[in-house]
């Protein structure tokens, strides 16, 4: 069956570690690859997102990711946390180049930084 | 503020009540979606539209839903005779190039 999976309900860090959210995906075909961030009463933010090219994606505030064909998985990782970075993370595929027409989400992780 | 805007934020309503949502994209974005969160899920996709034309729709959008950009500007999402089910977050999007800037979505409670 075609999915995204976060296996990662919840994820607890204290600050200034590393983190690292997992994300698998199940397609027949090589998906475009998604990581959005939501923090409590904020909209949808796109961190980075993988098309082609270099498996190693740098996006935003720090965050990175690496396109792993072989594992069908685009896992996110950050060199040390900051307390401002407590959200919930969502991976997500598509099959176009449009902005966000017809993706496919996880069901996210919640990520807790503590001091 | 130039980000995506939509109104209202929550909207409680009855079962059997219509609700209209809209959704003002980024000036000068050509396509906008809509999606749909429900509690401890991802977003789901509903619809796209590119100008004032709506190009996909999904099986979620069922014949309740209907979505509208009638001058390629603005879009209204109407929900007809709802149901508890239809409690979610309603999200909007919009696009210009490969990167889309989500709104932080419309709240709804069917009571």
């Amino acid at each position: 069956a075609q999915s995204v999976t976060q296996p990662d309900i919840h994820i607890t860090v204290s600050e200034g570690a590393s983190l690292e959210l997992r994300c698998n995906y199940s397609y027949g075909a090589t998906p475009y690859l998604f990581w959005y961030v939501q923090s409590p009463g904020q909209g949808l933010q796109l961190l980075l997102k993988y098309f082609s090219g270099d498996t190693l994606v740098q996006g935003i505030k720090g965050f990175e990711a690496e396109f792993k064909r072989s594992q069908s998985s685009f896992n996110l990782r950050k060199p040390s946390v900051h307390w401002s970075d407590a959200a919930e993370y969502f991976c997500a595929v598509g099959f176009d180049q449009t902005g966000a027409n017809n993706l496919f989400f996880g069901t996210g992780t919640r990520l807790t930084v503590i001091p | 503020d130039t980000g995506v805007s939509q109104d209202p934020r929550h909207k409680i309503t009855k079962r059997g009540q219509n609700v209209t949502f809209r959704c003002d994209p980024i000036s000068e974005h050509n396509r906008l979606y809509w999606y749909r969160q429900t509690l401890g899920q991802g977003p789901e996709f509903l619809t796209y539209f590119q100008n004032e034309a709506q190009l996909e729709k999904s099986r979620l959008l069922s014949d309740r839903f209907s979505a509208e950009r009638p001058k390629g500007s603005f879009s209204t999402l109407e929900i007809q005779r709802t149901e508890q089910g239809d409690s979610a977050m309603y999200l909007c999007a919009s696009s210009l190039g490969t990167q889309a800037f989500f709104g932080q979505g419309t709240r709804l409670t069917v009571v």
